[in-house]
């Protein structure tokens, strides 16, 4: 069994222009979730998918920012008009609804916008 | 609001001492469940443990241990026997229950150093 994958792995972009990441969840894994990391913080919290159904989307998602997980299988995150201060690592988790429901975590994109 | 603080920036050790990185968090959940993830240079976030609330047994895990005391809100986790392969940032996080129960608090993580 595959684990949680994203591409890129690393994007360097210029100001004002949009980037596309892709992540593709645990195949059994029906709940989704992406987090922005910056540098020396822990990942915080940006949006959620419970299948296709985006449930909740952190203040931190500006109107700049859109997510999808259509038919409720791979997600991508979709940054519009990018800033400097989108430079950050994305990381993406799944899990499976169950009574543990451990998120667990994919390599990461690292954005940098120049 | 939750919360997660993980004092220790950073921590530097020799091989093979022991070493804790201490965890203390804050909730109003009666339910809620602590993990500890390890983030390696190559970035990707490890998963370690995961712990419920209303279980406070300690769990030993080769040569990693976790230590739960809810009285104290805290959650530390020991290396025993530290190897090079164990530095890492490691990142204790916090979930809560009912509407709250999908997302993870971190918090800002520790650096661990294990110098041969």
């Amino acid at each position: 069994d595959t684990g949680v994958s994203q591409d890129p792995r690393h994007k360097i972009t210029k100001r004002g222009q949009n980037v596309t990441f892709r992540c593709d969840p645990i195949s059994e894994h029906n709940r989704l979730y992406w987090y922005r990391q910056t540098l020396g913080q822990g990942p915080e919290f940006l949006t959620y998918f419970q299948n296709e159904a985006q449930l909740e989307k952190s203040r931190l998602l500006s109107d700049r920012f859109s997510a999808e997980r259509p038919k409720g299988s791979f997600s991508t995150l979709e940054i519009q008009r990018t800033e400097q201060g989108d430079s950050a690592m994305y990381l993406c988790a799944s899990s499976q609804i169950s009574s543990t429901d451990t998120q667990y975590f994919g390599p990461g994109t690292r954005l940098t916008v120049l | 609001a939750q919360k997660v603080t993980q004092a220790q920036t950073e921590i530097s050790v020799v091989e093979k001492e022991d070493v804790t990185l201490d965890c203390v968090y804050e909730t109003r959940d009666t339910t809620y469940y602590l993990f500890w993830y390890k983030q390696p240079p190559s970035g990707e976030l490890v998963f370690l443990i995961r712990r419920n609330s209303f279980d406070e047994q300690n769990e030993i895990s080769g040569r990693y241990s976790w230590n739960f005391q809810k009285s104290t809100s805290s959650f530390n986790f020991t290396i025993t026997a530290s190897q090079v392969v164990d530095s890492a940032v490691y990142f204790c996080a916090l979930t809560g229950s009912g509407g709250s129960n999908y997302k993870l608090t971190f918090g800002k993580g520790t650096l661990l150093t294990v110098n041969p």
